[in-house]
């Protein structure tokens, strides 16, 4: 099965800056996906990434908070932008395959 | 959208106990998946079944399609076993997985 390599696995930051997550797939996947997962809760879908085109937004998330590039069918990343405490969670990226979804293995993100 | 519900929300175990995970859906999927993850947040794929029936070691799954549920047993089970199972779907029109609320277990020795 595939691997989705992910980076930073965590981070501390300070309120108001950015950060970027990379997703790097040792094989080519066509839509990739990032969730958030705040303490204590399920995975939630920020936006699905297609190669070639812009990314597809749910609601409650949108592109200037969490712009996300997807320049090849192997790599995708995901800023988190203007940070508040609130945006203290783990994200995580995810590819599909015949066989199912694969996850990486997540960013830990403290904003303090 | 598809809904996903998960029973109990908490478990406690005696290590070697068994036990039986449920998940409901609201609507026909093309995809469900069960997944346990670690105390440090990293995400297992346990199993890919929309339908039928998997084992896999001491775990494995049944998905009723027609009846839109899922269960997974976990037998003999293991400190090892901790943490949070989720059951994540998709439907018919849908590509990205939809997530339970999940099920917490606690083994103690």
């Amino acid at each position: 099965s595939a691997v989705i390599s992910q980076k930073p696995s965590r981070d501390i930051c300070q309120r108001g800056t950015s950060l970027t997550i990379q997703c790097q797939v040792d094989s080519q996947v066509t839509m990739m996906f990032w969730y958030r997962q705040q303490p204590g809760q399920s995975l939630t879908l920020i936006a699905t990434a297609n190669q070639g085109s812009e990314a597809t937004y749910e609601s409650g998330f949108v592109i200037d908070k969490f712009p996300i590039s997807r320049p090849n069918l192997t790599f995708s990343t995901l800023t988190v932008s203007n940070m508040s405490p609130e945006d203290s969670s783990i994200y995580l990226c995810s590819g599909q395959f015949n066989y199912g979804y694969t996850f990486g293995s997540g960013t830990r993100l403290t904003v303090v | 959208g598809i809904q996903v519900e998960q029973s109990p929300p908490d478990l406690i175990l005696q290590e070697g106990a068994n036990s039986t995970l449920r998940c409901n859906f609201s609507d026909s999927v093309n995809n469900l998946q069960w997944f346990h993850q670690n105390p440090w947040g990293q995400l297992i794929n346990l199993f890919y079944i929309p339908s039928g029936t998997k084992q896999n070691g001491r775990l494995s799954a049944t998905t009723v399609a027609t009846e839109r549920y899922s269960l997974l047993y976990i037998s003999s089970s293991q400190t090892t076993d901790s943490g949070v199972y989720f059951c994540a779907v998709t439907n018919q029109a849908g590509t990205a997985l939809i997530f339970g609320k999940g099920t917490t277990l606690s083994v103690s020795s």
